[in-house]
């Protein structure tokens, strides 16, 4: 079992809609990740939060809105997204040495 | 900009026989990492190496980090069906938060 946890685990959404990624660990981590991956290639990463701070953006569109509210909690709000961005996004926390511990991800779906 | 390589892209084995993949990269590493995401799944954080010629073992698994700390492999002995999945090398370069991930070799075992 993972301890990130994500939620919710499938959405469908048009694009005009307006929805949350939320992700939470509990393993007294620093840094939270989050990170696209499309089938049959590896994690891109998208946003790096170290202490409550943005650290890293990766130039995602304005379209994905990072938020962390405190160490423990990590929020991605998609408004008005594209066909293309269907994806499963993966939170992830920061371990020693840089190890990433994995959610189970969010399988999105944009019509 | 900063790759890290991987090889094969696919491998497709009988159980029982080994498999190896190989992770190159363009510059030094502070650390290299290993992950496992089985079909569906998420990845999931299987070791890290830290020094130079390092060589670790997790049952029929052995991990490699090279010399020059920029090459590392994973072999897996007598392979079960249990061990399908696309594994992904993942490098740290010093003070960084980003991890720069190989492009994963996915596993398929014949029973």
């Amino acid at each position: 079992d993972t301890e990130v946890t994500q939620t919710p685990k499938h959405l469908v959404m048009g694009m005009t809609n307006k929805k949350s990624l939320k992700c939470e660990q509990h393993m007294g981590h620093r840094a939270m990740y989050w990170y696209k991956q499309k089938a049959k290639k590896p994690p891109e990463l998208m946003f790096v939060y170290s202490y409550e701070k943005l650290s890293i953006n990766e130039s995602v569109p304005s379209r994905f809105s990072p938020e962390c509210p405190n160490s423990s909690l990590l929020n991605l709000h998609l408004h008005a997204l594209q066909p293309e961005d269907s994806a499963l996004y993966l939170c992830a926390s920061r371990g020693y040495g840089g190890s990433q511990y994995f959610g189970a991800g969010t399988r999105l779906s944009v019509l | 900009g900063q790759q890290v390589m991987q090889i094969p892209q696919y491998q497709h084995v009988q159980e029982g026989e080994d498999f190896t993949t190989y992770c190159n990269s363009s510059t030094t590493l502070s650390n290299i990492q290993w992950y496992k995401q089985r079909p569906g799944g998420h990845p999931v954080f299987l070791i890290q190496l830290v020094k130079s010629g390092e060589v670790k073992k997790q049952k029929r698994l052995t991990f490699q980090f090279g010399e020059a700390k920029k090459n590392s492999s994973l072999h897996i002995t007598a392979t079960q069906t249990t061990d399908v999945g696309t594994y992904f090398c993942a490098g740290l370069t010093d003070s960084s938060y980003k991890l720069i991930f190989g492009s994963g070799t996915r596993l398929l075992v014949r029973p």
